[in-house]
């Protein structure tokens, strides 16, 4: 069964560092997210990407993150200038089109990578 | 404003002992709801979702839009039931975010 995949599973990196986290989705599908954990809170929305562009952002994502699909299988998230407060467990899913009997169109989450800011 | 709200981090229930895990929304329009569960290392994955009605390992979640809840059941707890389950909804149809609950920890004992 196809899955989302992630690298690396855990980056350690310094405050100010420029973090880049992958992602690849799944391969028929058209629909692009990351989320975001800290240790202890809720899963937050970060992002979605839809024709390479972003389709929607949460106040979350400004403009030291950044995402982009570079080529037709990966879908990246960068943080140009880490906080100690990006460190988190970030999730990448994506979903494929609408359609069948259900109006929404069900995420698949990858694994996550933990981001450590030191 | 868009909430998911799980009163409970921890629920500890016997084996073969019925479950609820509750889960109250705020949303002004009608959302789709979803319960999703997280394994012992494993990645999120949906369990279920309000508009397909259908039971999935043995649990049901009724959505009562009066109240505002949509209550994970299962009327008898099995030990790998054991995960994160995260009350979720998406405000639109199609591609759109997921807001998510803090998530309730259920631990099943033998």
């Amino acid at each position: 069964e196809p899955e989302v995949t992630q690298t690396p599973s855990h980056q350690v990196t310094q405050m100010g560092q420029e973090v880049i986290l992958r992602c690849v989705p799944i391969s028929n599908h058209l629909y692009f997210y990351w989320y975001r954990q800290i240790l202890g809170q809720k899963v937050e929305f970060l992002v979605s990407f839809y024709n390479n562009e972003i389709s929607e952002k949460s106040e979350i994502f400004d403009d030291q993150f950044s995402v982009e699909r570079p080529d037709g299988s990966n879908f990246t998230l960068k943080i140009r200038s880490t906080k100690l407060e990006d460190s988190a467990m970030y999730f990448c899913a994506s979903s494929g089109l609408a359609g069948g009997s259900y109006s929404y169109n069900e995420q698949f989450f990858g694994p996550g990578t933990r981001l450590t800011v030191l | 404003a868009q909430r998911v709200t799980q009163p409970e981090k921890l629920l500890s229930v016997f084996k073969g002992a019925p479950v609820e895990l509750k889960c109250n929304y705020s949303y002004s329009g009608s959302p789709e709801l979803f319960w999703y569960v997280q394994y012992s290392r494993q990645r999120l994955q949906l369990l279920l979702r309000h508009i397909s009605r259908e039971s999935i390992k043995g649990f049901t979640a009724d959505l009562n839009k009066g109240e505002t809840s949509f209550h994970l059941k299962k009327p008898f707890a099995q030990e790998e039931d054991s995960a994160m389950y995260y009350c979720a909804l998406s405000p639109y149809s199609s591609a759109s975010k997921i807001i998510f609950g803090s998530g309730t920890r259920l631990s099943i004992r033998p």
